[in-house]
C-alpha cells in the first residue's frame, strides 16, 4: 500500500525551530518528486516547498524562502522540512505529497497531514 | 509569480446536476494545471493533472477543460460524495500556486 506518514509537529514559540518528517512505504521513494503544502486553519492550501527525486533540485514559496529546508534521506524513505525562525502565520496542517514524475510536481499521493502551532 | 484565481468562491448545486468549475492564471501555465477534492479532516486527492487527464480510479464524472490561462472542472452529474472544496493547482511554473478554492454545497 502506499502510504505517506508526516510527523513531528507541535506548539513551538515564535522564533523558534522544528523538523518535519514524512516517511513513505509502498513504492520508490527515489523515483518520486516530493512536496510540502500547508493549510492555515480555516484557509486554503499553499504549496511550501518541493525537490526532486535525487535531492538535486529544490524550489521554496517566497514565504518561506531562507527560513525552510527541504531535504531527503532515500536511504530512509524519508522527506524532510527544517522550518526556522517560525511565525505565527506559519501555523498550519502541513502534508507532504508526491508524484512518480521527473519533470512535474504535482501530488498524486498524499499524507494525512502534522499541524503546526506557532504560538507563545 | 503566478496567481491562481478560482469562482466562484462557493456554488451551491442539487444532487443529479452539473457543476462547473473555473480557475484563471495570472499567465500561461500550458496544459501544466492539476484539479484536487478535499473534504473536511481529509488530505486533498488528486482528480485532474494535465488539465484533462482524469488521475487512477477518478470516476468519469469529472472532466477538466482548458489550456493557456481559462480552465475548467465539470461534474457532469453531482453525487452527495462530491460535496467539498475543490482547488486548481499550477505546477508549470516555480514557485507552484493553488487558487483559494472552490466550496461546492448542496442546494
Amino acid at each position: 500500500e502506499v502510504q505517506l506518514v508526516e510527523s513531528g509537529g507541535g506548539l513551538v514559540q515564535p522564533g523558534g525551530s522544528l523538523r518535519l518528517s514524512c516517511a513513505a512505504s509502498g513504492f520508490t521513494f527515489s523515483s518520486y518528486a516530493m512536496s510540502w503544502v500547508r493549510q492555515a486553519p480555516g484557509k486554503g492550501l499553499e504549496w511550501v516547498s518541493a525537490i526532486s527525486g535525487s535531492g538535486g533540485s529544490t524550489y521554496y514559496a517566497d514565504s518561506v524562502k531562507g527560513r525552510f529546508t527541504i531535504s531527503r534521506d532515500n536511504s530512509k524513505n524519508t522527506l524532510y522540512l527544517q522550518m526556522n525562525s517560525l511565525r505565527a502565520e506559519d501555523t498550519a496542517v502541513y502534508y507532504c505529497g508526491g508524484i512518480e514524475n521527473y519533470y512535474y510536481y504535482y501530488m498524486d499521493v498524499w499524507g494525512k497531514g502534522t499541524t503546526v502551532t506557532v504560538s507563545s | 509569480e503566478i496567481v491562481m484565481t478560482q469562482s466562484p468562491a462557493t456554488l451551491s448545486v442539487s444532487p443529479g446536476e452539473r457543476a462547473t468549475l473555473s480557475c484563471r492564471a495570472s499567465q500561461s501555465v500550458s496544459s501544466n494545471l492539476a484539479w484536487y477534492q478535499q473534504k473536511p479532516g481529509q488530505a486533498p486527492r488528486l482528480l485532474i493533472y494535465g488539465a484533462s487527464t482524469r488521475a487512477t480510479g477518478i470516476p468519469a464524472r469529472f472532466s477538466g477543460s482548458g489550456s493557456g490561462t481559462e480552465f475548467t472542472l465539470t461534474i457532469s452529474s453531482l453525487q452527495s460524495e462530491d460535496f467539498a472544496v475543490y482547488y486548481c493547482q499550477q505546477y508549470n511554473n516555480w514557485p507552484q500556486a493553488f487558487g483559494q478554492g472552490t466550496k461546492l454545497e448542496i442546494k
